[in-house]
């Protein structure tokens, strides 16, 4: 079963606004990531935050992550129409091999 | 770097048919290799894991002799699904563990539709 659990499932803004995504897990992880996937295509790798780090930046974007309530948000400042994709937190259990996928948030930003 | 190409990038196929996908690695080796399978709006669902030379690790529910894999090359894995039907009609969508810190990278997807 997917592991990562992700809020909101569908996000309208208008451009120029932050969209925060959040996500939830299960067990233990080795790290997380955040890819971001447009209409129909593959995916395109964001940013990967270790466990033993809280937070992270990548131009417009800051991961936060929280292993105690084990969940970690994206947040995209001063989006653009071109933000608009699918976007999934995949994480890395410990002990495990496979990278397991959250069912995505969709955004959508008005220009 | 790190660029996962696939081929077709689509593909429509009669009912009964088999079709090949194939997964590449153009700048570097991957001995890991990925196979998802996406429908419409959901998530990426692992399919598979194939490890060059060896046979390929099938996920639960995963028919192995519907799905082949095989992974040749450090830098080729295709994707053969066999007699296809309407219901695996779907995204399919092939990654490669480039090896630096458990980041994929993945391929563009190949549609598949089967009539």
């Amino acid at each position: 079963s997917q592991q990562g659990e992700e809020d909101p499932q569908a996000l309208s803004i208008q451009e120029g606004e932050n969209a925060t995504m959040n996500c939830s897990y299960k067990t233990s992880i080795n790290n997380l990531q955040w890819y971001r996937q447009n209409s129909g295509r593959g995916l395109v790798h964001l940013i990967l935050i270790r466990s033993n780090e809280r937070e992270k930046h990548s131009g417009r974007l800051r991961v936060t992550l929280d292993t105690s309530k084990k969940s970690s948000s994206l947040l995209i400042t001063a989006s653009r129409a071109a933000d608009t994709a699918s976007y999934f937190c995949a994480t890395d259990p410990t002990g495990g091999f496979k990278t397991i996928f959250g069912a995505g948030t969709r955004l959508f930003v008005k220009a | 770097g790190a660029v996962v190409s696939q081929h077709p990038s689509w593909v429509i196929c009669k009912s009964g048919t088999s079709v090949k996908i194939e997964c590449r690695s153009l700048d570097f080796q991957a001995t890991t290799m990925f196979w998802y399978r996406q429908f419409p709006k959901q998530s990426l669902m692992l399919m598979a894991t194939s490890n060059e030379g060896s046979k390929a690790t099938y996920e639960q529910g995963v028919e192995k002799d519907k799905f082949l894999i095989n992974h040749a090359s450090l830098t080729l894995s295709t994707l053969t699904v066999t007699s296809a039907h309407p219901e695996d009609s779907s995204f399919y969508i092939c990654s490669g563990d480039g090896g630096r810190g458990n980041e994929q990278f993945f391929g563009p997807g190949t549609r598949l539709t089967v009539l």
